[in-house]
């Protein structure tokens, strides 16, 4: 399977602070994605990073790709108590048959 | 959420009944996608459109079926519900160049079978 796996699974932090979730991937892929879901609510696309690139922010976002090593980081700088979600990365296959989601990590930003 | 409307947004049903969700969507767009949601398995995709009258299979088709007679509809079918069929489905549509990215998706629909 070429599911993402998120690490880690949930990570509880002070507004302010930075938080990281990385996720690691089995295949070769063409992009990577990053979505997040607030409870009861339907996923959001956050950001996009293609197989040739290194680095993309937007925002607070920063996300990176290191193909080698089959796995991103996203990192949400100075976060907010708003940013409490789940976030998911998905994979997309080299043929664009498939978008693979990986099962989360849960995040809690405290005031 | 992206001009897309779940409906229902909640059912209840029994064992063996057929069930249709409908998902509406106003963006035009190319792509339409059917996913469930579960504890433990993140989303897995169930059937996809790229077109009208043009679908194609996922991951965990068995037991569903879908149409889209029209480019702003695209309904998901399960035939006679079972209880494992008990999940939160989410409808997703995309119109970038390519299948499978930048998905938006609807708000989702809880179902239940008893």
């Amino acid at each position: 399977s070429q599911q993402g796996e998120e690490d880690p699974q949930a990570l509880s932090i002070q507004e302010g602070e930075n938080a990281t979730m990385n996720c690691s991937y089995k295949t070769s892929i063409n992009n990577l994605q990053w979505y997040r879901q607030n409870s009861g609510r339907g996923l959001v696309h956050l950001i996009l990073i293609r197989s040739n690139e290194r680095e993309k922010h937007s925002g607070r976002l920063r996300v990176t790709l290191d193909t080698s090593k089959k796995s991103s980081s996203l990192l949400i700088t100075a976060s907010r108590a708003a940013d409490t979600a789940s976030y998911f990365c998905a994979t997309a296959d080299t043929g664009f048959q498939k978008l693979v989601f990986g099962t989360g990590t849960r995040l809690l930003v405290s005031p | 959420d992206a001009g897309i409307t779940q409906s229902p947004r909640h059912k209840v049903t029994e064992t063996g009944t057929p069930v249709t969700l409908r998902c509406h969507q106003t963006e035009n767009h190319r792509y339409m996608y059917w996913y469930r949601q579960d504890p433990g398995h993140g989303l897995r995709l169930i059937h996809y459109s790229y077109g009208v009258k043009d679908t194609d299979k996922g991951e965990v088709s068995d037991g569903y079926s879908v149409s889209r007679s029209k480019t702003e509809d695209f309904l998901l079918t399960l035939e006679s519900a079972t209880s494992s069929q008990t999940s939160v489905y989410f409808c997703a549509i995309s119109d970038q160049g390519r299948l499978n990215e930048k998905l938006f998706f609807g708000s989702g629909t809880q179902l239940s079978v008893l």
